[in-house]
């Protein structure tokens, strides 16, 4: 069975600086792929990154990046000069790619808050 | 880029209605969709499956004739929430995976609140 751990509830940060959120996982597949979604109070699912299990080097989008460490089963999201935009609930995901027909599994996700 | 519509984006009725809601691929075909539903301050938890021509897999403890889901096109997903109730009031998500690579792209969701 797949699952993902977000330990952190929530998250407190100041403007431009940069912040970590956890996430650990735990699968039995060889081959998956990890998902950052961001999600606004207004409801939306926003993707962030993506990095798949036989990706070498760690995914960047911009100000967002990837911590991956395989052997720890973590993926660590990391948001650098954090913007009060920020603000946010963020869920980490993940599913088998092995399986074209499977959901993503979330974790239970963290509330950011970006002060001035 | 992909992107993944619902209607209606809000909704309110009265204790025994049902509500259909639509979820539509606009950039690409679907032949999976996934419906999750959400609580305030919670996680997304799937609630089915979704598949073009077939019937839904739902996840356990999900009342299928509660919520019917018929995905009849490859565009085309709606999830029927029948004879709904107060707990029923909540966040409703769907997403629909893109063939042509390993995302899935969300619709806006759709807040059900039933009175």
């Amino acid at each position: 069975a797949q699952k993902i751990t977000q330990t952190q509830p929530g998250m407190f940060v100041q403007e431009k600086e940069a912040v970590t959120l956890d996430c650990t996982y735990d699968t039995s597949d060889p081959s998956y792929g990890l998902f950052w979604y961001k999600q606004p109070s207004s409801g939306e699912m926003i993707f962030l990154i993506y990095q798949g299990s036989y990706d070498q080097q760690n995914a960047t989008e911009g100000r967002y990046s990837l911590n991956f460490q395989k052997a720890r089963k973590s993926a660590n999201l990391v948001i650098s000069a954090s913007q009060l935009g920020d603000s946010a609930m963020y869920f980490c995901a993940m599913r088998a790619l092995n399986q074209a027909g499977t959901a993503l599994i979330f974790g239970k996700g963290t509330t950011l808050s970006v002060s001035s | 880029g992909a992107v993944v519509s619902q209607h209606p984006s809000w909704v309110i009725c009265k204790s025994g209605t049902s509500v259909k809601i639509e979820c539509r691929s606009l950039d690409f075909q679907a032949t999976t969709m996934f419906w999750y539903r959400q609580f305030p301050k919670q996680s997304l938890m799937l609630m089915a499956t979704s598949n073009e021509g077939s019937k839904a897999t739902y996840e356990q403890g999900v009342e299928k004739d509660k919520f019917l889901i018929n995905h009849a096109s490859l565009t085309l997903s709606t999830l029927t929430v029948t004879s709904a109730h107060p707990e029923d009031s909540s966040f409703y998500i769907c997403s629909a995976r893109d063939p042509r690579g390993d995302t899935q792209y969300f619709g806006p969701g759709t807040r059900l609140t039933v009175l």
